[in-house]
């Protein structure tokens, strides 16, 4: 299994809402991260989890609130968000060696619109 | 200045064509030399990477890196229409993969 699984594919919430996007790997991967990609531009690290612990936040607002449950599991929780929150939330694996060319497997992200 | 610039595209070619994608970079220190290719409503996923200065061959990819010149490119030949898609140029920043600066993308479309 070389799959990182995103639920759901498609979000739409209002801005009073609480959601959660749920991001699931088995392939053994021990750093996890969540990347914000707007239309026609890059994807943007938002947070790294390594071995279960947050290791990287990119300043993100506190209205995302990052959760690893266990090693295979890494969730966002969204709460009280914005219209510029509308973009693809990309959940990536890598095995977490510690190179900078090791490979990361991204998720289909969950194309979240925020009216 | 951004630390990786990407032509920016988008590219059209004729199925058959060799097409060449091309990013530079602004330090000289990079060392590994990323890129992704992402399909429509799907996540990235790593095509090939490159250390340091060179060719790599995969197929019908060739990425090549020049550091005297910090300029990297992703050569396709014998594009086919299932090459359509949008190329990211990548350099991750220090020992974390996940932490990368990427290019802007170029989209390509291989029509048949």
């Amino acid at each position: 299994d070389t799959e990182v699984t995103q639920t759901p594919k498609h979000l739409v919430m209002g801005m009073t809402n609480k959601k959660s996007l749920k991001c699931e790997q088995h392939m053994g991967h021990r750093a996890m991260y969540w990347y914000k990609q707007k239309a026609k531009k890059p994807p943007e690290l938002m947070f790294v989890y390594s071995y279960e612990k947050l290791s990287i936040n990119e300043s993100v607002p506190s209205r995302f609130s990052p959760e690893c449950p266990n090693s295979s599991l890494l969730n966002l929780h969204l709460h009280a968000l914005q219209p510029e929150d509308s973009a693809l939330y990309l959940c990536a694996s890598s095995l977490n060696t510690g190179q900078g060319n090791e490979k990361l497997f991204f998720g289909s992200g969950t194309q979240l619109s925020v009216l | 200045q951004k630390e990786v610039e990407q032509d920016p595209g988008p590219l059209s070619v004729p199925e058959g064509a060799i097409v060449s994608l091309n990013c530079t970079y602004s330090n000289s220190a990079f060392q590994y030399f990323m890129w992704y290719r992402q399909y429509s409503r799907k996540g990235p996923e790593l095509l090939m990477y490159t250390y340091s200065s060179g060719n790599k061959e995969d197929g019908r990819f060739t990425a090549q890196v020049d550091k005297s010149s910090k300029y990297i490119s992703l050569f396709i030949r014998d594009s086919q229409p299932s090459d359509s898609a949008t190329y990211l140029c990548a350099i991750p920043l220090g020992t974390n993969a996940g932490k990368s600066t990427f290019g802007d993308g170029t989209t390509l479309t291989v029509k048949p």
